[in-house]
């Protein structure tokens, strides 16, 4: 399956600060869709990115795909505690399997 | 739609049993994922199977691991004989098609002692 790096793997932040997770590919993706696990829970699919340079917005969530369509960016404003979770990219680079394999995630911890 | 439905929730068997999970898929889904997450090891593909054919087994770690379709809409997941190193939380996941977004099922946390 398609291998992607993310970063970073842990992140501590202050209710109400900004966080950023990426997700880096050394290949091509055809798309990629990002998905978030709560604690104790199931990996929920969040949204999917096709085009180049593509940008969408769920709310505070700021999904990002990258113009050369090899890396990708969440961003979330002014987190909440119910931000808590793993946010994990899954890549797509077409065909067979890949796309299927998940990134390490970015285990995400909201001080109050 | 009740969603991916995976049995049982929790699983504790002593080292050399068999143990069995099953899945059933969403109606109208293609593609049937089998995942395990382990805190070292991440959330890994273990197999996936399109129509209920098997497209790649190639992340089943060892012959112990075994995973069918007998139709369109269940999926069994077998370890035997089992080892406390399978401990896990064992999902399985279903798509429309391949690159589809994915609906997991609640998992099957398995604990071998």
């Amino acid at each position: 399956g398609q291998q992607v790096m993310q970063i970073p793997q842990y992140q501590h932040v202050q209710e109400g600060e900004d966080f950023t997770t990426y997700c880096n590919s050394s290949t091509t993706l055809s798309n990629i869709q990002w998905y978030k696990q709560r604690p104790g829970g199931h990996p929920v699919f969040l949204i999917q990115l096709v085009k180049s340079g593509e940008v969408k917005k769920q709310k505070r969530l700021t999904f990002q795909f990258g113009e050369a369509k090899k890396n990708s960016s969440l961003h979330i404003t002014a987190t909440q505690t119910t931000d808590v979770g793993t946010y994990f990219c899954a890549p797509y680079s077409g065909g067979g399997a890949d796309g299927l394999t998940f990134g390490k995630g970015t285990h995400l911890i909201i001080q109050p | 739609d009740a969603g991916v439905i995976q049995s049982p929730r929790h699983e504790v068997t002593e080292m050399g049993q068999e143990v069995t999970l099953r899945c059933k898929l969403i109606s109208g889904h293609n593609s049937l994922f089998w995942y395990r997450q382990t805190m070292m090891r991440g959330l890994e593909l273990l197999i996936y199977f399109n129509n209920n054919v098997p497209i790649d087994d190639s992340g089943m770690p060892e012959d112990r691991f075994s995973a069918k379709m007998p139709n369109a809409s269940f999926s069994t997941l077998k370890i035997q004989p089992s080892e406390p190193r399978d401990s896990a939380v064992y999902f399985c996941a279903s798509s429309l098609m391949g690159s589809s977004p994915l609906h997991f099922g609640n998992g099957t946390r398995l604990t071998v002692t």
